[in-house]
């Protein structure tokens, strides 16, 4: 069984801090890292994708990756209450055929 | 407009009634995917296409069945509804060597 491993929180930071979400998987062979947030109710939306070693930036969000210690990470930075939501870690398999989800990691920004 | 729609939103039905829940995206997409979520399970994977002719299980596949009509429409139906079955369900398409995903918006359904 592959799997996706996530702290399900909920993790709390204040407004203007950086919120660090983690993830860890067990297919070595995986290859793509996806993360997603999800807003109570609503469906996972796409926020960022990273394929090779190190940090990948995008405004505010920043993934982390280290395939050797199967590790991938998500940074926000000047966290805001909206940010609050559930992250989902997202890995493929090396079958190729779907991505494998964590259970997702609630975080709350507070004011 | 939105680029993968599911209908209907939101659905109530009873126990034993057949139920279809319809997919469909215009981003040109050949893979397309179902998913239940539960409150603390996480998404679980139904069934999953990579094309009209090709249709895979997932892991929870049990219970329910799938129709791929075309390369944008991917149907999921419920033969015989029970209130476990009663979860969000989305669909998603996928393309590309990276299996990045995008999902619809969602289909509540309550089995009474």
């Amino acid at each position: 069984q592959k799997e996706v491993e996530q702290n399900s929180g909920p993790l709390s930071v204040p407004e203007g801090a950086i919120a660090s979400l983690n993830c860890t998987y067990s297919d070595r062979g995986s290859q793509s890292f996806f993360w997603y947030r999800q807003y109570s109710g609503k469906s996972p939306e796409l926020i960022m994708s990273i394929y090779s070693n190190g940090d990948k930036e995008d405004g505010r969000f920043t993934a982390q990756l280290n395939k050797a210690s199967q590790y991938v990470s998500l940074l926000i930075r000047d966290s805001q209450p909206s940010d609050s939501a559930t992250y989902l870690c997202a890995v493929n398999s090396n079958s190729g055929y779907a991505l494998n989800f964590g259970k997702g990691t609630s975080l709350l920004v507070t004011p | 407009d939105a680029d993968v729609t599911q209908t209907p939103r939101n659905r109530i039905t009873k126990t034993g009634k057949r139920i279809m829940l319809e997919c469909s995206q215009t981003k040109g997409h050949d893979r397309m995917y179902w998913y239940r979520q539960d409150p603390g399970l996480g998404l679980q994977l139904i069934y999953y296409s990579f094309d009209v002719k090709d249709i895979n299980k997932g892991e929870i596949s049990d219970g329910y069945s799938v129709s791929r009509q075309a390369q944008a429409k991917f149907s999921l139906s419920l033969e015989s509804a029970i209130p476990n079955q009663t979860a969000l369900y989305f669909c998603a398409t996928g393309q590309g060597s990276t299996d990045t995903q995008y999902f619809g918006p969602g289909t509540r359904l309550t089995v009474l």
